[in-house]
């Protein structure tokens, strides 16, 4: 199976702050990962597919980048309903696996 | 709309069994793919299993040989049998739509609890 590995696990940030958050894949997966926005309560919400390509509706400051091994989800300036865990998938196997998330939190 | 509806959670005693149904509306199940992930209380998503729309299904390993997933095309809707129940089944239960491969999980349904407990 493909292990994704997320880092950091918890960062705190302020609002207007750009955040950035690591997922790491174990194996290749080309652009196949994608990432997602969980609050206390609420199923997920998808932000990033393929990598790089913005969910519809998804505001413009949550940005991905990479390929490969190595993905970043950007928060471009936080804004107060960013606070959330942000999980981050592959798709490129059919066993499908999830990154174990970034709890970002309220410096 | 377009929306996922899950059931069938609940109470159930270690090695028992338990059906959960995922409702589709606004879109067909079987021209998409279904999956069921899960969360543990306090903790991360761990996917479980998918449906292709071609019929081919998957597993995770913690639940491969227990769970089943399946589809009632005509009732649009998309199950998950789950048998010889462990404590470590226990979380909300979820079902999502990936529109196509790598698309992401774009819908999802609002979740149901599986307590497994004596």
């Amino acid at each position: 199976d493909i292990q994704m590995t997320q880092s950091p696990s918890s960062l705190s940030a302020s609002v207007g702050d750009r955040v950035t958050i690591t997922c790491r894949a174990s194996q290749s997966i080309s652009t196949y990962l994608n990432w997602y926005q969980q609050k206390p309560g609420k199923a997920p919400n998808l932000l990033i597919y393929a990598a790089s390509s913005l969910q519809t509706g998804v505001p413009s400051r949550f940005s991905g980048s990479g390929s490969g091994t190595e993905f970043t989800l950007t928060i471009s300036s936080l804004q107060p309903e960013d606070f959330a865990t942000y999980y981050c998938q592959q798709s490129y196997r059919n066993l499908l696996t999830f990154g174990g998330g970034t709890k970002v939190e309220i410096k | 709309e377009v929306q996922l509806v899950e059931s069938g959670g609940g109470l159930v005693q270690p090695g028992g069994s338990l059906r959960l149904s995922c409702a589709a509306s606004g879109f067909t199940v079987s021209s998409n793919y279904l999956s069921w992930v899960r969360q543990a209380p306090g903790k991360g998503l761990e996917w479980v299993s998918i449906i292709y729309s071609a019929g081919t299904t998957y597993y995770a390993d913690s639940v491969k040989g227990r769970f089943t997933i399946s589809r009632h095309n005509s009732k649009n809707t998309v199950y998950l049998q789950m048998n010889s129940l462990r404590a470590e089944d226990t979380a909300v239960y979820y079902c999502a739509r990936d529109r196509d491969y790598g698309t992401g999980f774009d819908i999802w349904g609002q979740g149901t609890m599986v307590t497994v407990s004596s």
